[in-house]
């Protein structure tokens, strides 16, 4: 069971040069979403969504496009790089039940805008 | 907004008993949870509170008072392994169904 698996680890960008963030989860989790944690200020939510084809905006949308087009992949375009954008980016996922449920992050990738 | 406060440092002793305190705006309450962060990696689920009291969950335990906008971690007998940063979160009911708000996250030293 992989869970929650982000790519790439790490990564190096021009301002300017766009790129995808992959995220994909084998749990058949309906709702994922995306974060980025800067020094200081926690997580804050980019886009997420609640289930394929659904996708709504977060607390910072603002450079980044996501699509839902299966329940297992969640990807996050950065679409014209800026370096206010370098930081590290968590995918999260979980099921959509009312009770407790524990929210999965995958391991994290590390972008770096130059 | 949805401010989430937490102590930015702490440090106790290996074998003590430490509690990291959170509160947050009570309007639109839908559950906190606690996560543990070890320096560069993602962050992993420690506790879930939904209603008022205590839950215990080992040398863990998480408590919340949903009119008093409170919350807080303890952490008993202390382990070198749990210098970390942990991350108090609270679901709103308008921020998405399974959207979750972040404090700034309490680094924790645990020494000798």
């Amino acid at each position: 069971n992989a869970g929650v698996t982000q790519t790439p680890k790490f990564q190096v960008l021009k301002t300017g040069q766009s790129m995808t963030l992959q995220c994909a989860q084998d749990m058949n989790h309906e709702y994922m979403s995306w974060y980025r944690q800067d020094p200081g200020m926690g997580l804050r939510l980019i886009h997420y969504s609640v289930g394929a084809g659904i996708t709504d905006q977060g607390e910072v949308p603002n450079g980044y496009n996501v699509s839902r087009s299966t329940t297992e992949d969640f990807p996050l375009r950065l679409l014209s790089a800026a370096p206010s954008q370098t930081s590290v980016y968590f995918c999260a996922s979980s099921y959509s039940s009312s009770s407790g449920n524990t929210i999965y992050f995958g391991e994290g990738s590390w972008l770096t805008v130059v | 907004g949805q401010n989430i406060d937490q102590p930015t440092e702490m440090t106790a002793t290996e074998g003590a008993i430490v509690q990291i305190n959170c509160t947050y705006q009570t309007s639109g309450f839908n559950g906190l949870f606690w996560y543990q962060q070890h320096a560069g990696e993602a962050p992993t689920f420690l506790s879930y509170n939904v209603l008022d009291g205590l839950e215990e969950k080992g040398r863990f335990s998480s408590f919340l008072s949903r009119s008093k906008g409170y919350s807080y971690l303890l952490l008993k007998e202390l382990q070198m392994k749990d210098s970390a940063s942990y991350l108090c979160a609270v679901r709103f009911k308008d921020t998405g169904r399974r959207a979750l708000t972040f404090g700034s996250g309490t680094r924790l030293q645990v020494q000798p």
